[in-house]
């Protein structure tokens, strides 16, 4: 069972405007959200993440929003860079492991 | 340099042969986790450590896998008899027991083809 899914495989957006990537779950005993990028050929590097108490997290460019009714989480990017072009995985951490969803690979475009 | 390291980082093997992979996590952390990604997937949980004592195995791993971390520090994954669907990369990660943000740092991985 996908506990964790990310129903956008790609997504394109130009530079200087917001990147919004999705993600749900079906589990609501999760401790924590995290959001991770990752860079082919390397293991994926933190981001940002969210205790499941709270709605919202920042930093710098980078928010999350947590909607624990919907049982949705998004990663906003603003403003994108070029250089935000990765692959990005939602995780949800319970009982002291990660459980990813399938990534969404984002292009931001000069 | 003070992450995560994994060796080798890349495995080319003959089906039927065995494989070990290597992972040395931060040095103060007490958790180590292995995952395995595929193409178009995200990292899948095959097992994690706290210290030397294994946690949780995944379902995923068959009784042709094993992993071991003998004194708390460094771990080892092995695949027994490998065929062509252990073709992934293996990724290694670590934590400390308690954080405030979940965080689990990855190392580069081992990407193990298997003809």
């Amino acid at each position: 069972d996908q506990q964790v899914k990310q129903n956008s495989p790609s997504l394109s957006v130009q530079e200087g405007r917001i990147s919004i990537l999705n993600c749900d779950y079906t589990n609501s005993m999760f401790d924590y959200f995290l959001w991770y990028k990752k860079y082919p050929a390397e293991g994926p590097t933190f981001l940002i993440s969210i205790s499941s108490i709270k709605d919202k997290n920042e930093d710098g460019r980078f928010t999350v929003f947590l909607n624990k009714s919907a049982k949705h989480l998004s990663l906003h990017i603003v403003p994108s860079q070029p250089g935000d072009s990765a692959v990005y995985f939602c995780a949800a951490l319970k009982s002291g492991k990660l459980i990813f969803g399938q990534g969404t690979e984002l292009s931001v475009k000069p | 340099d003070t992450g995560v390291s994994q060796d080798p980082r890349h495995k080319i093997t003959k089906r039927g042969q065995n494989v070990t992979f290597r992972c040395d996590p931060i040095s103060e952390h007490n958790r180590l986790y292995w995952y395995r990604q595929t193409l178009g997937q995200g990292p899948e949980f095959l097992t994690y450590f706290q210290n030397e004592a294994q946690l949780e195995k995944s379902r995923l791993l068959s009784d042709r896998f094993s992993a071991e971390r003998p004194k708390g520090s460094f771990s080892t994954l092995e695949i027994q008899r490998t065929e062509q669907g252990d073709s992934a990369m293996y990724l290694c990660a670590s934590s400390l027991l308690v954080t405030n943000t979940g965080e689990l740092f990855f190392g580069e991985g081992s990407r193990l083809t298997v003809l």
